[in-house]
């Protein structure tokens, strides 16, 4: 069974870059047409998806973040990373890792998530 | 403000059925994307429940069942289970933002 896992630190400062990693367990993040994504949950946006990678590295982020995200891959750990730059109180949240799934029609859904971070911005 | 509108919370008592309503617009729900609903439990891995509109993944219990029409879906929850007391969330796309969008929540209490 997948199991993904979120890691990082769960204190950052304004104006620094937040980095999680997302390891994966029980699957390989290389399997054919797999994409990867985060996701965040706050107070004051709900469920805010933040971007995705395939496992040819390419990546897709969200219009309203895309100046600040950066994910990449890492095939030797089976794991993959976020890291999103100048943040600020309003970037306070949990931050979930998942993996998506395609139904028949070609929309995406997320089928398999971690269990979520907690990271705090503050100073 | 979510993109796509779902009741605050609702309630029901043991072994009844409850419905939560997901309203979207045009660009997203109504232009035919699916609508994908997920389980938000206490300490635990949020959980796909439904997805395209009315499938359920495997090992998903048959008490959970989705659906949609027009600019709307929902969930339905029959034969209430304690267990079941959590947080409830649509899901779908959104071609005018080109963006996945969420359901503000709707928090299920087990009466």
């Amino acid at each position: 069974q997948l199991q993904l896992q979120e890691s990082g630190p769960g204190l950052v400062k304004p104006s620094q870059t937040l980095s999680l990693t997302c390891t994966v367990s029980g699957g390989s993040i290389t399997s054919p047409n797999s994409y990867w994504s985060w996701i965040r949950k706050s107070a004051g946006k709900g469920l805010e998806w933040i971007g995705r990678l395939d496992t040819g590295g390419g990546t897709n982020y969200s219009p309203s973040l895309r100046s600040l995200v950066t994910m990449s891959l890492d095939t030797s750990k089976n794991r993959f990373s976020l890291n999103l730059a100048s943040v600020t109180a309003a970037d306070t949240a949990v931050y979930y890792c998942a993996r998506e799934g395609v139904d028949d029609f070609g929309d995406y859904y997320f089928e398999s998530w971690g269990r979520g971070m907690l990271v705090t911005v503050s100073s | 403000q979510s993109v796509l509108t779902q009741p605050p919370s609702v309630s029901g008592a043991p072994g009844q059925r409850v419905t939560i309503s997901c309203t979207g617009t045009s660009s997203n729900i109504g232009a035919g994307y699916g609508v994908h609903w997920y389980q938000f439990l206490p300490g635990t891995a949020p959980k796909l429940l439904i997805y395209a509109n009315s499938n359920r993944p495997s090992g998903v219990a048959d008490r959970f069942s989705g659906s949609k029409s027009g600019t709307s879906a929902s969930l339905t929850i029959s034969g209430l289970q304690a267990g079941d007391e959590g947080d409830y969330f649509c899901q779908s796309y959104d071609s005018r933002l080109v963006n996945w969008v969420f359901g503000g929540g709707t928090m299920l209490t087990v009466l």
